[in-house]
C-alpha cells in the first residue's frame, strides 16, 4: 500500500502564501492529485501532476518531485474562501483511476 | 460541464436496514469508484463499480455488506446493508469526466447517513 503524509492543520492569514507538503511513498506512481473539501462539501479536483516540477494554476500552484516521493501544494493571496481541507491523493499504475487520499491539511485563514 | 449527482443528499435511517444510494452521471464515463468519508476523517475507497460485471472491493470491504451495481457507463448504486451506527459516514461516488488531466476523478456532492 501507500504511506501519505500531510500535516493536520496549518494557519495563515489573509493575502499570505501557505505551503501544504506532502510526501509518500509507493509503487508504480501515477500521479498525484490535490482536492479541496469545504466543509460539508465533496473535493474538488485542483491540481495534477504526473511529471517532476511545477504546475501553476491562478492563485494555486503545485509542485511534484518523484525522486523524493514529495509533493507540495502553494496557496498564494490567501483569501478567507480559501479555508478548508486540502486532500494529497496518489493514484498507481497497477490501480486504474483508484486514489489513495492522505489525511488532509486543514488550513484556517484569518482575517 | 459534465455533472456529477447523488441522492439521497443526505438519511437518517434505523439499525439494521438497508439504503440504496444512486450515483448519476450525465456523461459516459470508463470508471466510477465508492468512496466512505467517516466523521473528521479522509476519503477510504470501498469499490470500483464495474459496468455489467461485480464490483471489485478494497480490503475491508465485502459486497455482502456493501453491494454496489453498474448497470451502464452512467448510473450506479451502492447499498448499505444491515445498517450499524458505524456506518453513519458520507458515501461519495466518483468517474473520471473527460476533460481532466490523466484520469482525474471529479467527485458527486455526497450522502450523508446518520444510522441510529
Amino acid at each position: 500500500g501507500q504511506n501519505i503524509d500531510q500535516p493536520t492543520e496549518m494557519t495563515a492569514t489573509e493575502g499570505a502564501i501557505v505551503q501544504i507538503n506532502c510526501t509518500y511513498q509507493t509503487s508504480g506512481f501515477n500521479g498525484l492529485f490535490w482536492y479541496q473539501q469545504h466543509a460539508g462539501e465533496a473535493p474538488t479536483f485542483l491540481s495534477y501532476n504526473v511529471l517532476d516540477g511545477l504546475e501553476e494554476k491562478g492563485r494555486f500552484s503545485s509542485f511534484l518531485s518523484r525522486s523524493k516521493g514529495y509533493s507540495y501544494l502553494l496557496l498564494k493571496e490567501l483569501q478567507m474562501k480559501d479555508s478548508a481541507s486540502y486532500l494529497c491523493a496518489v493514484m498507481t499504475t497497477d490501480s486504474w483511476g483508484k486514489l489513495q487520499f492522505g489525511a488532509g491539511t486543514q488550513v484556517v485563514v484569518t482575517p | 460541464s459534465a455533472v456529477i449527482s447523488q441522492k439521497p443528499s443526505r438519511d437518517i435511517c434505523q439499525r439494521g436496514t438497508s439504503l440504496t444510494i444512486q450515483c448519476q452521471v450525465d456523461s459516459q464515463v470508463t470508471m466510477m469508484f465508492w468512496y466512505r468519508q467517516q466523521p473528521g476523517q479522509s476519503l477510504t475507497l470501498i469499490a470500483t463499480a464495474n459496468q455489467g460485471s461485480e464490483a471489485t472491493y478494497e480490503s475491508g470491504f465485502v459486497i455482502d455488506k456493501f453491494p454496489i451495481s453498474r448497470p451502464n457507463l452512467t448510473f450506479s448504486t451502492l447499498t448499505v446493508s444491515n445498517m450499524s451506527p458505524e456506518d453513519s459516514s458520507i458515501y461519495l461516488c466518483s468517474g473520471d469526466l473527460a476533460g481532466g488531466p490523466g484520469d482525474t476523478q471529479y467527485f458527486g456532492p455526497g450522502t450523508r447517513l446518520t444510522v441510529l
